[in-house]
């Protein structure tokens, strides 16, 4: 069945990075556009970053655009989120979901990972 | 960035009943509108898309419509696994935005 597991969060002190890692299974990773979103805790969704099937199109959050970067590895089939100067407002949990749409991304997900848990804090 | 408004907050309803929750669109996204659940503790799964679309494995209760600015996620006759917090996102534009969510519970 398709398979998402996030990897990487922990706790980290604001400035500093973290890279998460999201392993694909159960479906063709490389045919499939996918993103990260967010929650923080006891908060709503918050869409984090997008990126095409084959790593040619990446869409930011305002909130990000500068400090996170999403990429992929179909070879691997992973997804990566690196994060940079981590601020105490990106404590969340962050998901990985795949789009729907084969190829050609729609914008909407499924299925998503279980999630990993970013505090940021010193 | 359209900003996505869910109407209310909480709804109380008894196992049975039939609820409707609202999702509003500041500007227009035609049918670019899909619908998500959230139990404690779980991920967000897919229930709707293309504002009326259920999702594979989605039982018929659940019906979404709408276009342009106003939708609505209704379910018929509420099942104790449905009491959870639904989010709306629109589709249509960069940056993909979401509702904050009504959370459903028992009453």
């Amino acid at each position: 069945q398709m398979q998402l597991v996030e990897s990487g969060g922990g706790v980290v002190q604001p400035g500093r990075s973290l890279r998460l890692s999201c392993a694909a299974s159960g479906f063709t990773f490389s045919t499939y556009a996918m993103c990260w979103v967010r929650q923080a805790p006891g908060k709503g969704l918050e869409w984090v970053a997008f990126i095409s099937y084959d790593g040619t199109n990446e869409y930011y959050a305002d909130s990000v655009k500068g400090r996170f970067t999403i990429s992929r590895d179909n070879s691997k089939n992973t997804l990566y989120l690196d994060m940079n100067s981590l601020r105490a407002e990106d404590t969340a949990v962050y998901y990985c979901a795949r789009d729907t749409g084969v190829g050609a991304a729609v914008g909407w997900f499924d299925p998503w990972g279980q999630g990993t848990l970013v505090t940021v804090s010193s | 960035e359209i900003v996505m408004t869910q109407s209310p907050a909480t709804l109380s309803v008894s196992p049975g009943e039939r609820a409707t929750l609202s999702c509003r669109a500041s500007q227009s996204v035609s049918s670019n509108l899909v619908w998500y659940h959230q139990k404690p503790g779980q991920a967000p799964r897919l229930l709707i898309y293309g504002a009326s679309t259920r999702a594979t494995g989605v039982p018929a209760r659940f019906s979404g419509s709408g276009s342009g600015t106003e939708f609505t996620l209704t379910i018929s006759s509420l099942q104790s696994e449905d009491f959870a917090v639904y989010y709306c996102q629109q589709c249509k534009t960069w940056p993909l935005t979401f509702g904050g969510g009504t959370k459903v519970e028992i009453k």
